[in-house]
């Protein structure tokens, strides 16, 4: 089966470089999460996306912004990186049928700022 | 805002035998799901198990069950037989129910199992 895509698989910066990172859902699903994962940490909540529009919106720094295409694609953009960004990204989907909302993990990226 | 608890920080089992992991959760919601997710050495985060709040009935997969206590907020899961595989970090797990899409996950601390030969 299908899984969540996610690329790069790594991503190495310098202090206040750019990144942007990527999500392709599994196919049909129309909702994408993305969460932060630190050394030792429990995933956090970053922002989601239902049908392209924002849903929820967690813990998100104001130098990172998302959105979703209509491919239903998802891009997690961070700008001015700080050390303290290094972490796991992950994005997550599931499909908003009959209130289930499981959602899916992909494989993450992992993002080391030097 | 709703707050997942592990308290059990690391566990171990042999192989073969049975493990139970704690979780409580503390929420204001009548409707809700929860979720077990294991995060293995490669650091993928995989679904284990999903409960409704709305079901009394406790879920199961495989060698994987969960004991609901909605009342009590509590959330157990049982691992019978363990294998080798089911050693990672395991996270509990809560996301409330809306009417649009997109409700976020909140994990607890993770209980990192170690299944020994």
């Amino acid at each position: 089966a299908a899984g969540v895509i996610q690329s790069p698989r790594h991503l190495i910066k310098e202090k206040r470089e750019t990144a942007t990172l990527k999500c392709y859902p599994i196919p049909r699903h129309d909702t994408v999460y993305w969460y932060q994962q630190g050394p030792g940490q429990d995933p956090q909540f970053l922002i989601s996306f239902y049908e392209k529009m924002q849903s929820d919106k967690g813990s998100i720094p104001d130098r990172f912004s998302a959105q979703q295409f209509s491919d239903y694609h998802s891009e997690l953009n961070m700008s001015s990186l700080e050390l303290g960004d290094s972490a796991l990204y992950f994005c997550a989907s599931s499909f908003r049928a009959f209130s289930t909302d499981t959602q899916y993990f992909g494989p993450g990226t992992r993002l080391t700022v030097l | 805002a709703q707050t997942v608890t592990q308290s059990q920080p690391e566990m171990s089992v042999q192989e073969a035998e049975t493990v139970t992991l704690s979780c409580t959760y503390d929420t204001s919601e009548n409707n809700y799901y929860l979720f077990w997710y294991k995060q293995p050495p490669s650091r993928q985060m995989i679904l284990v198990i999903r409960q409704e709040a709305y079901k009394q009935q406790n879920a199961t997969e495989n060698r994987f069950s969960v004991n609901f206590q909605k009342a009590a907020k509590s959330f157990s899961l049982k691992i019978s037989d363990s294998q080798l595989g089911d050693t990672a970090m395991y996270f509990c797990a809560f996301m409330k129910s809306t009417e649009t899409s997109g409700s976020r996950l909140t994990f607890g601390e993770g209980t990192q199992l170690t299944v020994n030969p």
